[in-house]
């Protein structure tokens, strides 16, 4: 079954250290891929996308993702991570054809310490 | 206004009782899409509305629940004799043609007694 997980339930980490959220799908093509931020009692905000071309996108935020192929994964990094970057993380795929609709993992809730 | 707008923001009823969401999408977005985000979960896609084309209903848990959206505009979410399981955050997102990212609302959380 197609599916998109998300390893990490939860992650803490401090102010300023780095962040690496991981997500792996199960398609038998290459999706697009995205990560979006929810923030609470808000809506998802897109962070970054990837469609094709170069693996490694840059997104709002300073997050970066990089798409690996071989390893069906899309993790989501952000080098020194900001109090305001708790939030969840949600990562979501879509095969681009008709319909877009898009899979999403179970999120990763991300605490951060002073 | 310049996004996604749903109401209301927060809907508490009896199980039982009907309840109607609403979506108005980004002007001019032609694809219109409704999720059900349960508490501590990620999001389950509904329905997807793209044009007069016929929607695409594969994600309705049951016949309860049903949606309408007229042309390119409002869209309105229908839960019928509502059941405590149905209570989540209800959450809207429109995109134009072709595979452009979703423009999400903030959301609708739906509380059954």
């Amino acid at each position: 079954a197609q599916s998109v997980t998300q390893p990490d339930i939860h992650i803490t980490v401090s102010e300023g250290a780095s962040l690496e959220l991981r997500c792996n799908y199960s398609y038998g093509a290459t999706p697009y891929l995205f990560w979006y931020v929810q923030s609470p009692g808000q809506g998802l905000q897109l962070l970054l996308k990837y469609f094709s071309g170069d693996t490694l996108v840059q997104g709002i935020k300073g997050f970066e993702a990089e798409f690996k192929r071989s390893q069906s994964s899309f993790n989501l990094r952000k080098p020194s991570v900001h109090w305001s970057d708790a939030a969840e993380y949600f990562c979501a795929v879509n095969l681009g054809a008709a319909g877009n609709k898009l899979t999403f993992g179970g999120g990763t809730r991300v605490l951060v310490k002073p | 206004g310049a996004g996604v707008s749903q109401s209301p923001s927060n809907k508490v009823t009896e199980k039982g009782k009907d309840v109607e969401l609403r979506c108005d999408p980004i002007s001019g977005h032609t694809a219109l899409y409704w999720y059900r985000q349960r508490l501590g979960q990620g999001l389950e896609f509904l329905i997807y509305f793209q044009g007069n084309s016929a929607p695409d209903k594969s994600g309705l848990p049951s016949d309860r629940f049903s949606a309408e959206r007229t042309g390119e505009s409002v869209s309105t979410l229908t839960i019928q004799r509502t059941q405590q399981e149905d209570s989540a955050v209800y959450l809207c997102a429109s995109t134009e043609q072709g595979n452009q990212p979703q423009h999400f609302g903030d959301g609708t959380r739906l509380s059954i007694l």
